[in-house]
């Protein structure tokens, strides 16, 4: 049974960065694709990018472009999202998600069947 | 790619039939999912290409639709299903997904 296990809560303070680390364990497979997703506190679901490990490039939405950088360590089944120059608008919950084995094309960052437990991000000065 | 999804909030009761409705600003195929996420817990995907059940999820929850408009509909509400709802589209031209603004299934 895959499990998808995130660090910690992270308190950071504007213009700074963060990195968050997703371990996907107890799978035997090494195609799937992962997706990072976050949730403003009372707010909705916000696809931010995702990673192909096998594959080994990246993908992300217009609105981080420049600040948002995914990345895999195929070797240890572990991928990291880093976000940079934080504003206080990133204050949310940050979640990684995997595809289901086998699952490896672009498509399948939207068919996400295991979730991290979530990372809380606070931005304060 | 916006994602219109409504209603924004929806009253029933158990039993009720419910759909839910996503509507794509271009074409996108069947390149939707969607998902269920209860308060302080992660989502769970339901369906997938806007009409496969996902493994484990149960058949009152079916999807259908495509191009631009797509439905949720669980056929028989159960306590369970009280949560928002959420569609999540993936466009073949440009690898950007995006999330519907959710619907609330609230308890009538």
């Amino acid at each position: 049974q895959v499990q998808v296990v995130q660090s910690g809560a992270e308190v950071k303070k504007p213009g700074s960065s963060v990195k968050i680390s997703c371990k996907a364990s107890g799978g035997t497979d090494s195609s799937y694709a992962i997706s990072w997703v976050r949730q403003v506190p009372g707010q909705g679901l916000e696809w931010m990018g995702g990673i192909i490990p096998v594959v080994g490039s990246a993908n992300w939405a217009q609105k981080f472009q420049g600040r948002v950088t995914i990345t895999a360590d195929d070797s240890t089944s572990t991928v990291y999202m880093d976000l940079r120059n934080l504003r206080y608008e990133d204050t949310a919950t940050y979640y990684c998600a995997r595809s289901p084995p086998f699952c490896s094309t672009v498509s399948c960052y939207a068919r996400l069947s295991n979730w991290g437990q979530g990372t809380l991000v606070t931005v304060s000065s | 790619i916006q994602m219109t999804q409504s209603p924004s909030t929806l009253s029933a009761s158990v039993g009720d039939r419910v759909t839910i409705t996503c509507r794509a600003s271009q074409s996108i195929s069947t390149w939707l999912a969607w998902y269920q996420q209860k308060p302080g817990k992660a989502p769970k995907i339901l369906i997938y290409k806007a009409s496969r059940l996902e493994g484990g999820v149960p058949s009152r929850f079916s999807g259908s639709g495509s191009g631009t408009e797509f439905t949720l509909t669980i056929s028989s509400l159960e306590p369970d299903d009280f949560a928002t709802y959420y569609c999540l589209q993936y466009n073949s031209y440009s690898p950007e997904l995006t999330f519907g603004g959710g619907t609330t299934v609230e308890i009538k």
